[in-house]
């Protein structure tokens, strides 16, 4: 049961650097969220999709850009990275609006 | 406003005692409750969820939680902790506005000493 997936598992950045982190579910939910995590405040939403074509952004955006150009896909870009956006990033997904959302096992990622 | 609050950072507690994870939110409209569990180095696992019905909702390895409306609580127990449970627990709320997207508390370190 592969559910969702992200790459990679860890990753470091020097200031200024550029990089995806993808995420893939097969579960053929509509529904795919970024999030991420810092000590002591919880998760924040970056961006969201409702489903392909269609992306908005969440709480925390600047900084990052999405793209869902399949309903598997919701790669998450940083442009010109900053030690501020060190953190756990987890996509997530949820069919619909069934409450239910599964994450994925997260990314951690250093900018230096 | 929408919010949600974990009272506690940081829940010390040694093995086979009783725990409580306190959670509050605040809210305007119907909300669907979450507990979350994070093990060391891995992603959120659901560990249960109120969406509607019986107040008292059992969950997964032996927690159970309990919806309080006039409160607008939504408390995690456990009677009994193994070492195992050594993890953070993040409340979450889904606010039944205009879409069902989650809103986090700021987690609680649970560490469970011999």
């Amino acid at each position: 049961n592969a559910g969702v997936t992200q790459t990679p598992k860890f990753r470091i950045l020097k200031i200024g650097q550029s990089m995806t982190l993808q995420c893939t579910q097969d579960m053929n939910h509509n529904y795919m969220y970024w999030y991420r995590q810092d000590p002591g405040m919880g998760l924040k939403l970056i961006y969201y999709s409702v489903g392909a074509g269609i992306t908005d952004k969440g709480e925390v955006p600047n900084g990052y850009n999405v793209s869902r150009s399949t309903t598997e896909d919701f790669p998450l870009r940083l442009e010109l990275a900053a030690p501020s956006q060190t953190s756990v990033y987890f996509c997530a997904s949820q069919q619909g609006l069934w409450p239910t959302i599964y994450f994925g096992e997260g990314s951690w990622l250093t900018v230096v | 406003a929408q919010s949600v609050t974990q009272l506690d950072s940081q829940v010390p507690v040694f093995e086979e005692a009783p725990v409580e994870l306190r959670c509050n939110y605040s809210s305007s409209v119907s909300v669907y409750l979450f507990w979350y569990v994070q093990y060391p180095n891995q992603g959120l696992q659901l560990l249960l969820k109120y969406l509607s019905g019986s107040t008292l909702v059992k969950g997964i390895n032996g927690f159970e939680a309990e919806f309080n409306k006039s409160q607008t609580s939504f408390h995690l127990r456990k009677p009994s902790v193994h070492i195992s449970d050594t993890a953070e627990y993040f409340c979450a709320v889904s606010f039944l506005s205009y879409d069902y997207k989650l809103s986090f508390g700021a987690g609680t370190t649970v560490t469970v000493r011999a």
